[in-house]
């Protein structure tokens, strides 16, 4: 079974910290994903990245930015925390080839922003 | 660009009863739908996948989806659910000829079944 971990179940941070948030996966896939879940609104993709040093912007990008440079982690920084940025975040991952492959998810962090 | 429309936020049904969870999509191009379930302070959990062939997919927990291409929905049902079935329910869809395989997700539907 495909193992997606995410490093911490609950953060609480202050605004203006920069935060990271840790994404690991155990089966070599090469695509990953990073989600925000708000109630009501489902899940907006922030920044996917399908190969190692390579991302593009999802839908919601603004004041995010991340980092792959294994294939097996992808990280998620908020480079300067707000409020508004308090949600569920949620990490995925996939096979790169084969598209009929679904998405892999981590039981995601929960973040509140101070 | 695809997007999925989930009409009902929240279902409450008895126990026992039958439920149908709708999901309707729009794209240009072919696509593969998914349904995904999420109980509570989880990641989301694959419940069932149309890929190609036939249109009805089951699951193995009692779900079952009918892919209608002429409406363009995937809806889910259940003819007698659980209480361990209460959960947010999430219909997703990928295109065909999207490289990156991404996914998009409809706003969700939250299950209640009550005793």
């Amino acid at each position: 079974d495909v193992k997606v971990t995410q490093s911490s179940r609950y953060l609480v941070k202050r605004t203006g910290e920069k935060v990271f948030l840790e994404c690991v996966q155990d089966m070599d896939h090469e695509n990953m994903f990073w989600y925000r879940q708000d109630p009501g609104l489902g899940l907006r993709l922030i920044y996917f990245s399908y190969d190692v040093k390579m991302k593009e912007k999802g839908d919601i990008p603004e004041g995010y930015s991340v980092s792959r440079e294994k294939k097996e982690r992808f990280s998620l920084i908020l480079e300067s925390a707000s409020t508004n940025q308090t949600s569920m975040y949620l990490c995925a991952s996939i096979l790169g080839q084969g598209r009929n492959q679904p998405q892999h998810f981590g039981d995601g962090t929960r973040l509140s922003i101070l | 660009a695809q997007s999925v429309t989930q009409l009902d936020s929240q279902v409450p049904v008895f126990e026992e009863a039958p439920v149908e969870l709708r999901c309707n999509y729009s794209s240009s191009v072919s696509v593969y739908l998914f349904w995904y379930v999420q109980y509570p302070n989880q990641g989301l959990q694959l419940l069932l996948k149309y890929l190609s062939g036939s249109t009805l997919v089951e699951s193995i927990n009692g779900f079952e989806a009918e892919f209608n291409k002429s409406q363009t929905s995937f809806h889910l049902r259940k003819p007698s659910v659980h209480i361990s079935d209460t959960a947010e329910y999430f219909c997703a869809v990928s295109s065909r000829r999207d490289n990156f395989n991404k996914f998009y997700f409809g706003s969700g539907t939250k299950l209640n079944v009550k005793p």
